[in-house]
C-alpha cells in the first residue's frame, strides 16, 4: 500500500525559505503512471494547490505562487521536495504532498498526514 | 476568496439525504472533471469521488456525484454519524496556464 510521509522543519522565520520533502514507501516514485503533488491548508481555511511533478523532473505550478516555488525530485531516494521562499505568515499551513493518477491535472491520492509550517520569529 | 463556490454549511440527522453544492466556471467545471474529497477532525483529505460520479474502492455507495454545466453536487444518502466532516471540490482550471482550484469546503455535521 502506498504511504506518503511529509518531513522537515516546523518554524521557518519570515524571509526564509520553507524546505519539506515527501517519502514514497510501498511504490517506486519512477512510475510512469503517476505524478506527484504539494497541497497546502491554513488552518481552519481551505485546500491550496501549490504544484505538482513528473519522475523525470516535469513541473507545474500555481500561477500564484509560481515566482516562490521550486519542486523537485530524487529518484534514487524516492523523494520528491518543496521549496517555498520569502515566506510569510500568510504561508503559514499544514503541508501535504499525494501522488496524482495519470496526469497532472487528474486526483490526488492518496495524501500523506501533512506537516504543520509555522512562519514567525 | 477559493474560485469553487460551496456553501459553508450543511446539516441533517442520521438516515436522511443530504446534498452539497459547487459553483464554478467554463474554465473549471464547465471544462473539467469535479472531484470530491472527505477531511474527517484532525485528518488528511481522502478521495471521495472522481471524474464527477465515480467511487474509489472501498467508498460507500451512499455517496455519490453529478456534473451540470459550470456546477456539480455531491450528495450523501443513508446520513451516518460518521459522515461528519468537511466536503471540499476540486477542478482542473483551464485558464491562465492551467491549475486546480478548490471550493472553501463544506462542513457536515449530523444532527
Amino acid at each position: 500500500q502506498l504511504q506518503l510521509q511529509e518531513s522537515g522543519p516546523g518554524l521557518v522565520k519570515p524571509s526564509e525559505t520553507l524546505s519539506l520533502t515527501c517519502s514514497v514507501s510501498g511504490g517506486s516514485i519512477s512510475s510512469n503512471t503517476y505524478y506527484w503533488g504539494w497541497i497546502r491548508q491554513p488552518p481552519g481555511k481551505g485546500l491550496e494547490w501549490i504544484g505538482t511533478i513528473y519522475y523525470s523532473g516535469s513541473t507545474y505550478y500555481n500561477p500564484s505562487l509560481k515566482s516562490r516555488v521550486t519542486i523537485s525530485v530524487d529518484t534514487s531516494m524516492n523523494q520528491f521536495s518543496l521549496k517555498l521562499s520569502s515566506v510569510t505568515a500568510a504561508d503559514t499551513a499544514v503541508y501535504y504532498c499525494a501522488r496524482q493518477s495519470g496526469s497532472w491535472y487528474w486526483w490526488f491520492d492518496p495524501w500523506g498526514q501533512g506537516t504543520l509550517v509555522t512562519v514567525s520569529s | 476568496q477559493s474560485v469553487l463556490t460551496q456553501p459553508p454549511s450543511a446539516s441533517g440527522t442520521p438516515g436522511q439525504r443530504v446534498t452539497i453544492s459547487c459553483s464554478g466556471s467554463s474554465s473549471s467545471i464547465g471544462n473539467n472533471y469535479v472531484y470530491w474529497y472527505q477531511q474527517l477532525p484532525g485528518t488528511a483529505p481522502k478521495l471521495l469521488i472522481y471524474r464527477n460520479n465515480e467511487r474509489p474502492s472501498g467508498v460507500p455507495d451512499r455517496f455519490s456525484g453529478s456534473k451540470s454545466g459550470t456546477s456539480a453536487s455531491l450528495a450523501i444518502s443513508g446520513l451516518r454519524s460518521e459522515d461528519e466532516a468537511d466536503y471540499y471540490c476540486a477542478a482542473w482550471d483551464d485558464s491562465l496556464s492551467g491549475y486546480w482550484v478548490f471550493g472553501g469546503g463544506t462542513k457536515l455535521t449530523v444532527l
